[in-house]
This record gives structure tokens, C-alpha cells and sequence, in this order.
């Protein structure tokens, strides 16, 4: 059991709009804590995609944009592509854990 | 260009220490504005962080409460590299382990290329 929470899947037809969602609690997202999001194609390592937040670190398209409200975060891809077809990850710290923690991790299927 | 560059062994013995290190090239492992972790990744425990060792004027460590009490972290300055130390290990202890360049306002921005350990007599 993830201390954050997201869908096991998702999907969305190429050109098409999908939000992944990251709850958390008072302890961690709630807590003004940043909230990071990976792309892991299996077999590889995951690749930072989003951080603090909302910010794309250099080469990420702006296809890709993260929000944060209270205890949730989420991750939105426009314009579907076949290769945005991997798993996604978000991921932040817990004061009552004192640690860094991850979601569970959401497949997402370009139909 | 930052890149990391796992080494150790994949099979690991019950009850013995799971040993890795993590080779840097383009930024040092005694950076003022990096930290340097261990992170696992199962299909039991999904992704899950170990610990880190970062220098701000001295040398600190953060350790995953889970592991606390098995895990070692040490910088190895004169080779530009950090290692892994779990003691104790059990099957539950097998895992692709990855090290990664990072902290908390950054995420991880550079991973290694993961290590497949596995537990077994």
C-alpha cells in the first residue's frame, strides 16, 4: 500500500487529453511538500518528467504539466502520442515518515 | 553531462550484506547543491527510497525508516562515487535497485542504470 495514491491505468485515443492523479495527505502533498512525476518505460530507469510541482526540466515537451491542490497532485499529457505509452510515478516527502515516498504508479495505454 | 554507473552483485545470499556502488562522471559526489540516493523498485513494494548521503560543509545521511536499522550510505570522495550497504538481507529484499542524483525541491533529475538483486540461497 503506496503512502500516495494513483489510478492503476489509464488510457486515451492519440491527440486526446489524460490526467493522472496523485493523492496524498496532511503528511506529505498537504504539508506545501513539492511533488515530482516519472515516466518509466519497463526496463529502464524512470526519467523525471515534472518537478516541484509544475516545472519541466530541459527537453520534457510542454505537452507535459503538473498542478497541486491541498492534498492532491496531478499530471496532465495533451496530444497523446504512442510513445507516451509507459508507467508514471509521482512522488514527494512525508513528515511523519521523515522520507521520500512514490505513488503506486499508473499505466497508461494510447489506444 | 551528469551519468551514473551502477556496479556490483546480482545474487545475494539470505542473511548476507547486499553491497553496490554508484560511479559519477560530471558532477561530484562532494557537490554543495546534489544529494546522492539509493532507490528500489519491486512489484511487491513498487518504488521505494533508501536513503541518501549529501555534503553541506560535512557529511549528512537520511535513511528510509524500513531500512534504518540494516542500511549504510558512504561517499567515497577519491573515487568520485557512493555506495550501498544493506545488511541482513531476505528475499524480500530483491529488487532492481537504482542510485540517483537529487533532493527534494529537484526530484531525482539522473538515475543509474538499475541493478536486479536477487536473494537467494
Amino acid at each position: 500500500q503506496s503512502v500516495l495514491t494513483q489510478p492503476p491505468s489509464v488510457s486515451g485515443a492519440p491527440g486526446q487529453t489524460v490526467t493522472i492523479a496523485c493523492s496524498g495527505s496532511s503528511s506529505n502533498i498537504g504539508a506545501n511538500n513539492n511533488v515530482h512525476w516519472y515516466q518509466q518505460v519497463p526496463g529502464t530507469a524512470p526519467k523525471l518528467l515534472i518537478y516541484g510541482n509544475n516545472n519541466r526540466p530541459s527537453g520534457v515537451p510542454d505537452r507535459f504539466s503538473g498542478s497541486k491542490s491541498g492534498t492532491s497532485a496531478s499530471l496532465a499529457i495533451t496530444g497523446l502520442q504512442a510513445a507516451d505509452e509507459a508507467d508514471y510515478y509521482c512522488q514527494s516527502y512525508d513528515n511523519t515518515l521523515s522520507g521520500r515516498v512514490f505513488g503506486g504508479g499508473t499505466k497508461l495505454t494510447v489506444l | 553531462q551528469v551519468q551514473l554507473q551502477q556496479s556490483g552483485p546480482g545474487l545475494v545470499k539470505p542473511s548476507q550484506t547486499l553491497s553496490l556502488t554508484c560511479a559519477i562522471t560530471g558532477d561530484s559526489v562532494s557537490s554543495n547543491s546534489a544529494a546522492w540516493n539509493w532507490i528500489r523498485q519491486s512489484p511487491s513494494r513498487g518504488l521505494e527510497w533508501l536513503g541518501r548521503t549529501y555534503y553541506r560543509s560535512k557529511w549528512f545521511n537520511d535513511y528510509a525508516l524500513s531500512v534504518k536499522s540494516r542500511i549504510t550510505i558512504n561517499p567515497d570522495t577519491s573515487k568520485n562515487q557512493f555506495s550501498l550497504q544493506l545488511n541482513s538481507v531476505s528475499p524480500e529484499d530483491t529488487a532492481v535497485y537504482y542510485c540517483a542524483r537529487g533532493y527534494d525541491g529537484t526530484g531525482y533529475s539522473h538515475w543509474g542504470q538499475g541493478t536486479l538483486v536477487t536473494v537467494s540461497s
